[in-house]
């Protein structure tokens, strides 16, 4: 059965600040996975996806992660953290119906 | 706004009283799922309609628990005789059929429920 595992449910980072969280998954298969993010108060929105096109995979807000098969890894990176990036962030991975989700980390930003 | 919506926002009730949260998806959207999210969790998965039909639920889903989406439109959960563990925001998300392994599902805000 997939599943993701995220390290650390709490990040601070200085503003301006490199920006890492970490996530690995388990999978029988090649899996699709992805970043969520949650800003308070709202609803939770797609950051990134992973579907087997590219290992360094692009997002918004200037987050990218890197899909790496042998550390079973998908670690989400933002050079330079902003204030704004304060937020939870899931990692997830799909089992072709519905959406798994881990279990979260917030990301603190400290100015 | 064509976001999807849930209603009420907020919920809160007296143990052993009965509950039900309404979503309305994305139109068009073919897959509805349910997922419920507590403090310090990330969102676990309840069930998930394909237009009408109900077609996975989670262990989760205790028989106090259904859910319906009787037109392949709106969907309803329903909560019987509500229990302090079922305080949780409940969340509502849509998606058209083809992007389950793209992963975007469109959610909503959340329905939030305390029970006393």
């Amino acid at each position: 059965a997939q599943s993701v595992t995220q390290l650390g449910s709490h990040v601070s980072v200085s503003e301006g600040a490199l920006v890492l969280l970490r996530c690995n998954y388990s999978s029988s298969v090649p899996p699709y996975l992805f970043w969520y993010v949650q800003y308070p108060n709202q609803g939770l929105q797609l950051l990134l996806k992973y579907t087997s096109a590219a290992t360094l995979v692009k997002g918004i807000n200037g987050f990218e992660a890197e899909f790496k098969k042998s550390e079973t890894s998908f670690h989400l990176t933002k050079p330079s953290a902003h204030m704004s990036d304060a937020a939870e962030y899931f990692c997830a991975v799909s089992d072709s119906r519905k959406i798994i989700f881990g279990k979260g980390t917030r990301l603190h930003i400290l100015p | 706004d064509t976001g999807v919506s849930q209603n009420p926002r907020h919920k809160i009730t007296k143990r052993g009283q009965n509950v039900t949260f309404r979503c309305d998806p994305i139109s068009e959207h073919n897959r509805l799922y349910w997922y419920r999210q507590t403090l310090g969790q990330g969102p676990e998965f309840l069930t998930y309609f394909q237009n009408e039909a109900q077609l996975e639920k989670s262990r989760l889903l205790s028989d106090r628990f259904s859910a319906e989406r009787p037109k392949g439109s709106f969907s309803t959960l329903e909560i019987q005789r509500t229990e302090q563990g079922d305080s949780a925001m409940y969340l509502c998300a849509s998606s058209p059929l083809e992007n389950v392994n793209t992963g975007e599902l469109f959610f909503g805000e959340g329905s939030r429920l305390t029970v006393l």
